[in-house]
């Protein structure tokens, strides 16, 4: 059971670059989101999707793209990297309901923007 | 604009002792109130949570205490461990079916011999 999985889990860019970052779940869960994490500012929401094809923004989404082709997969997409988007990346999945609160998250990828 | 605020931001606790981790919210729209341990290289995980219709909540050693007058809930880690030693994150979900579950800035937790 792999659960949320995240590619890759170092990456260096250069300003102005793009690239994306993967995230695959294989637990069959509505809710996906990506969080990024920076020291002393906790974990803030970029963009989230309650299903394929449903997306929305999070708490700071400037600069990153989202979409939602299948249930499995999430990929963010950064534009033109810009050294502020140099963070720890988190994606996170559950299930939708009322019972389902437990968010399972990936073990990150870590972004640098030179 | 930060909804959950979270203090300390350092603590050192010596084996055997009390943590607490306070957490202090201003939208009284949340409703579920969870905590998350994260271990260095690796992804937050659920660790205990509780929703504002009961003051308290224990699982094993942690506890959780709520007050919805004074909007402030804490983590109580009793007779703490080296292997507690983590960062915490409290965080706040505002209704049911809002999907958004905003994180306060984490505490990281040192448990000493």
């Amino acid at each position: 059971n792999a659960g949320v999985t995240q590619t890759p889990k170092f990456q260096v860019l250069k300003t102005g670059q793009s690239m994306t970052l993967q995230c695959a779940q294989d637990m069959n869960h509505e809710y996906m989101s990506w969080y990024r994490q920076d020291p002393g500012m906790g974990l803030r929401l970029i963009h989230y999707s309650v299903g394929a094809g449903i997306t929305d923004q999070g708490e700071v989404p400037n600069g990153y793209n989202v979409s939602r082709s299948t249930t499995e997969d999430f990929p963010l997409r950064l534009l033109s990297a810009a050294p502020s988007q140099t963070s720890v990346y988190f994606c996170a999945s559950r299930p939708t309901g009322q019972l389902n609160e437990k968010l399972f998250f990936g073990s990150g990828t870590q972004l640098s923007v030179l | 604009q930060q909804q959950v605020k979270q203090s300390p931001q350092s603590l050192i606790v010596q084996k055997g002792g009390i943590s607490i981790i306070n957490c202090a919210y201003e939208n009284t729209a949340f409703d579920y109130f969870p905590w998350y341990q994260q271990f260095p290289g690796k992804g937050p995980a659920l660790l205990i949570a509780i929703r504002p219709d009961v003051s308290e909540k224990k699982e094993g050693r942690f506890t959780i205490s709520f007050n919805k007058s004074a909007k402030q809930f804490s983590l109580h880690i009793m007779d703490s461990q080296p292997g507690d030693s983590a960062t915490y994150f409290c965080a706040a979900r505002r209704n049911f079916g809002n999907e958004k579950l905003t994180f306060g800035t984490g505490t990281r937790l040192t448990i000493i011999p």
